[in-house]
């Protein structure tokens, strides 16, 4: 089964300054894909980013981009020009490319404040 | 543009009662996911829909959790005899497609208190 790891449960950042968000997951696939997900307090799950696992380049998304190890199973959220909006709950997630079920496995989150 | 759609926002019941959730996925949308959000477990997948195939329950916690999707439409979650730790936000997500890279669009959940 594959796990996903958030080790950080809340971090701060300066607004206008950059914050990395780190997470690890634990899989024996090599096909499957990678979410970043921001949750505020309204609680709608809103999607940041998305990489597919056999694209080696890193995905960008404007102020947001990720780095990418696949040997090493990490998967971090970079945020460049933090914004008071960007503080919110962010979950990594794991889905799966392979067999019948394309459900999302979660990390635990991780909560973001941003400084004014 | 429309959404996936939850209702009720909030719901307050007894314990011991039966609930049923609601959700409206984007139309269009053949994939629909259930996951519930609780405190100590985070975020857990229950049940998993796509087109007319039998439903993946395989998350579902016990016998007291169902979930019917009618006309690959609209689908309910229903818990019978609610304990207190049923008490969560319960997000429901569809998709266009199964499998793939295509992400899943979430409501904005229901929380459930269970007194």
């Amino acid at each position: 089964a594959q796990t996903v790891t958030q080790s950080q449960p809340e971090m701060s950042v300066q607004e206008a300054e950059t914050v990395t968000l780190s997470c690890t997951y634990d899989t024996s696939e090599s096909d499957y894909y990678l979410f970043w997900y921001k949750q505020p307090p309204s609680r709608q799950m809103i999607l940041v980013i998305r990489q597919e696992a056999y694209k080696q380049q890193n995905a960008t998304e404007n102020r947001f981009s990720v780095n990418f190890q696949k040997a090493a199973k990490s998967f971090s959220l970079k945020i460049s020009d933090s914004q008071l909006g960007d503080a919110a709950m962010y979950f990594c997630a794991y889905r799966s490319a392979t067999g019948a079920n394309s459900k999302l496995t979660f990390g635990k989150g991780i909560t973001l404040s941003v400084r004014p | 543009g429309a959404g996936v759609s939850q209702s009720p926002s909030n719901k307050v019941t007894e314990k011991g009662k039966d609930v049923e959730l609601r959700c409206d996925p984007i139309s269009g949308h053949t994939a629909l996911y259930w996951y519930r959000q609780s405190l100590g477990q985070g975020l857990e997948f229950l049940i998993y829909f796509q087109g007319n195939s039998a439903p993946d329950k395989s998350g579902l916690p016990s016998d007291r959790f169902s979930a019917e999707r009618t006309g690959g439409s609209v689908s309910t979650l229903t818990i019978q005899r609610t304990q207190q730790e049923d008490s969560a936000v319960y997000l429901c997500a569809s998709s266009s497609l199964r499998g793939g890279g295509q992400p899943q669009h979430f409501g904005d959940g229901t929380r459930l208190s269970i007194l």
